[in-house]
């Protein structure tokens, strides 16, 4: 059971380039999202999805985009990369939609993410 | 706006015990949960409570008041491996959850 794999582990972009970082979990969870964890900052949600063919915005979307078409995957795209966008990105799931207080996320090991 | 406190760094010593400390102000209550992060990984699930009242799970326990938007994570016995960042989060009326920047908790022997 290998859980929330993120690739890469580490990527290292110059501005205005576009790259797609990759989420799989293997259990069989409805909820899935994407974060970013910035020093001195609270993890800050980009996207999220609670079932295969339906996502939605978090509260820093802008520069990024997301798909579900299956359940196991949920990618994070960078349109157009920026300095700013420097960051550790998490992918998280849970099994249940995020419509329910005792929401567990699973989160998968880290993206660093350099922007120069 | 919603905002959630916590300290930024504690020390404690080995075999010892720290309390860490979150009050926060959000828009609606459905839950509060603590998460473990050692330096370079990835957050993992430590509690949850929702209901006013201790929550106990061996070395750790977490305290909730909802009137005063208040939360501690006590931690007993401390050993080395529990040099950690301690995230708090919130989750609010709309079911999103509001993350604290972390409490990075320093242990020396």
């Amino acid at each position: 059971n290998a859980g929330v794999t993120q690739t890469p582990k580490f990527q290292v972009l110059k501005t205005g380039q576009s790259m797609t970082l990759q989420c799989a979990q293997d259990m069989n969870h409805e909820y899935m999202s994407w974060y970013r964890q910035d020093p001195g900052m609270g993890l800050r949600l980009i996207h999220y999805s609670v079932g295969a063919g339906i996502t939605d915005q978090g509260e820093v979307p802008n520069g990024y985009n997301v798909s579900r078409s299956t359940t196991e995957d949920f990618p994070l795209r960078l349109l157009s990369a920026a300095p700013s966008q420097t960051s550790v990105y998490f992918c998280a799931s849970s099994y249940q939609a995020s419509y329910s207080g005792a929401n567990v996320l699973t989160f998968g090991a880290g993206s660093r993410l350099t922007v120069l | 706006g919603q905002n959630i406190d916590q300290p930024t760094e504690m020390t404690a010593t080995e075999g010892a015990i720290v309390q860490i400390n979150c009050t926060y102000q959000t828009s609606g209550f459905n839950g509060l949960f603590w998460y473990q992060q050692h330096a370079g990984e990835a957050p993992t699930f430590l509690s949850y409570n929702v209901l006013d009242g201790l929550e106990e799970k061996g070395r750790f326990s977490s305290f909730l008041s909802r009137s005063k938007g208040y939360s501690y994570l006590l931690l007993k016995e401390l050993q080395m491996k529990d040099s950690a960042s301690y995230l708090c989060a919130v989750m609010d009326s709309n079911y999103q959850l509001i993350w604290g920047a972390g409490t990075k908790l320093i242990i020396k022997p």
